[in-house]
């Protein structure tokens, strides 16, 4: 079966270090998105991604970078890891048929910056 | 610009009761909008959708949200709620660029 899968789905570092969280997908979709969750503001986009080298800036990119060199997989990077930055983090991905708009998502990663 | 307001952070119903969950968008476009379920420690689940057609839309889990252009609104409802009900629940709203806007959430708690 088709799935989205996210690793690793716990990590703790530390402030100022480089942190890449993994999305892989195998529902061969065009659209890739990131996602973080806090408490009372919900679920907010990061970044995504309408195909392969394409990439864009969601609400709330600063400090996070993502790149696309194949269907699969859209990584998450944290150039240098903030306290702030603690959060839940889900990839999602979706299909580009009109009328569809459905995003699929993954299990979550839980990020501590200490 | 989009937005979407999820009207309670947390609902309790007891279980058997009605169970209704609010949600008014903001849109300059025609919406598409959707509920999504989280249950503890995983991620989001399609519950139901609404993108044209029939503004009466069912879900899993004998879920249903109707549509009302005119209130804005896409109120989520189920008439007996059961214990495996309780979850958090999401309210989004998509342009038609794919990308979604998701309210607060709202807890459910069933009460037995």
């Amino acid at each position: 079966d088709a799935e989205i899968t996210q690793s690793p789905r716990h990590k703790i570092t530390e402030t100022g270090r480089q942190v890449t969280l993994a999305c892989h997908q195998t529902w061969n979709h065009n659209n890739m998105f990131w996602y973080r969750q806090d408490l009372g503001h919900g679920l907010r986009l990061i970044h995504y991604s309408y195909g392969v080298h394409d990439t864009n800036k969601g609400e709330v990119s600063d400090g996070y970078s993502v790149s696309r060199s194949n269907t699969e997989d859209l990584p998450l990077t944290l150039e240098s890891a903030a306290s702030s930055q603690t959060s839940v983090y889900f990839c999602a991905s979706s299909e580009s048929i009109r009328g569809t708009y459905e995003q699929y998502f993954g299990p979550g990663t839980r990020l501590t910056v200490t | 610009a989009q937005s979407v307001t999820q009207l309670g952070s947390h609902v309790s119903v007891s279980e058997g009761a009605l169970v209704l969950l609010r949600c008014n968008y903001s849109s300059s476009v025609p919406p598409y909008l959707f509920w999504y379920v989280q249950y503890p420690n995983q991620g989001l689940q399609l519950l139901l959708k609404y993108t044209t057609g029939a503004t009466l839309v069912k879900g899993i889990n004998g879920f249903e949200a109707e549509f009302k252009k005119s209130e804005t609104s896409f109120h989520l409802t189920k008439p007996s709620a059961h214990m495996s009900d309780a979850a958090e629940y999401f309210c989004a709203v998509s342009d038609q660029n794919e990308k979604l806007t998701f309210g607060t959430g709202t807890r459910l708690t069933i009460i037995p």
